[in-house]
């Protein structure tokens, strides 16, 4: 069975300050992990996926597969980012994503 | 491009009803998946077709239930509606099936059961 936590349902951060979102995920296998990102009154739209090891909007996110964790991290957060932000997994080869419980993330300005 | 459409958007049944919900994929894309997000439960997978075909399925009981047509457009029934199915269900749409592709979301449709 796969599984994905988020630990933290909300959280507040300082405009400038750095953001980390974190993300721990358990599955026998290889999987892709991903984050989504929900803005206020928008669809559900990918962030970032760990295969292309991309910084989007500024944010980065490292798997460690020792510690089974894809945690979201940001230098410096911007009022913009405030959204609801969730962690997702999928085994390779296949389309069924497992979402985490999702963080809203509140930026203060 | 135009983006995953569903209809509609909003709908409100009593319990006991059923309910289609319809999902127009972006023009190309084969795989069509379905989720059901909830404030307790958060996003749940329900289904999966390709090529008119269900590839993968979740937890759901047998009154969820779906189908793809050969344009690719998807539809996904509940029948005998609960109070628990209030829901806003999404579905989103990838090149294919094989994953390594990215899933593109709809809006939803937000289904009241009362």
């Amino acid at each position: 069975a796969q599984r994905v936590t988020q630990p933290e349902k909300l959280l507040s951060v300082f405009k400038g300050a750095p953001v980390e979102l974190k993300c721990n995920y358990s599955y026998s296998g290889s999987p892709e992990l991903f984050w989504y990102v929900q803005y206020s009154r928008q669809r559900l739209q990918l962030l970032l996926r760990h295969i292309s090891r991309e910084s989007i909007k500024g944010f980065t996110a490292d798997l460690n597969k020792g510690e089974t964790s894809f945690h979201l991290k940001k230098p410096f957060a911007q009022e913009e980012d405030s959204a609801m932000y969730y962690c997702a997994l999928r085994p390779f080869g296949n389309e069924k994503l497992t979402f985490g419980t999702g963080t809203r993330l509140t930026i203060i300005p | 491009k135009a983006g995953v459409t569903q209809t509609p958007r909003y709908l409100i049944k009593t319990r006991g009803q059923q309910v289609t919900l319809s999902c127009s994929p972006i023009s190309g894309h084969r795989s069509v998946s379905w989720y059901q997000q909830t404030p307790g439960q958060g996003l749940q997978f329900l289904f999966e077709y390709f090529s008119e075909t269900q590839r993968n399925k979740g937890n759901f009981p047998g009154r969820f239930s779906g189908r793809q047509f050969s344009n690719s457009r998807s539809e996904m029934n509940v029948s005998t509606l609960e109070l628990g199915d209030s829901a806003l269900y999404l579905c989103a749409s990838s090149l294919r099936a094989s994953g390594n592709n990215e899933q593109f979301f709809g809006p939803g449709t937000r289904l009241t059961v009362l």
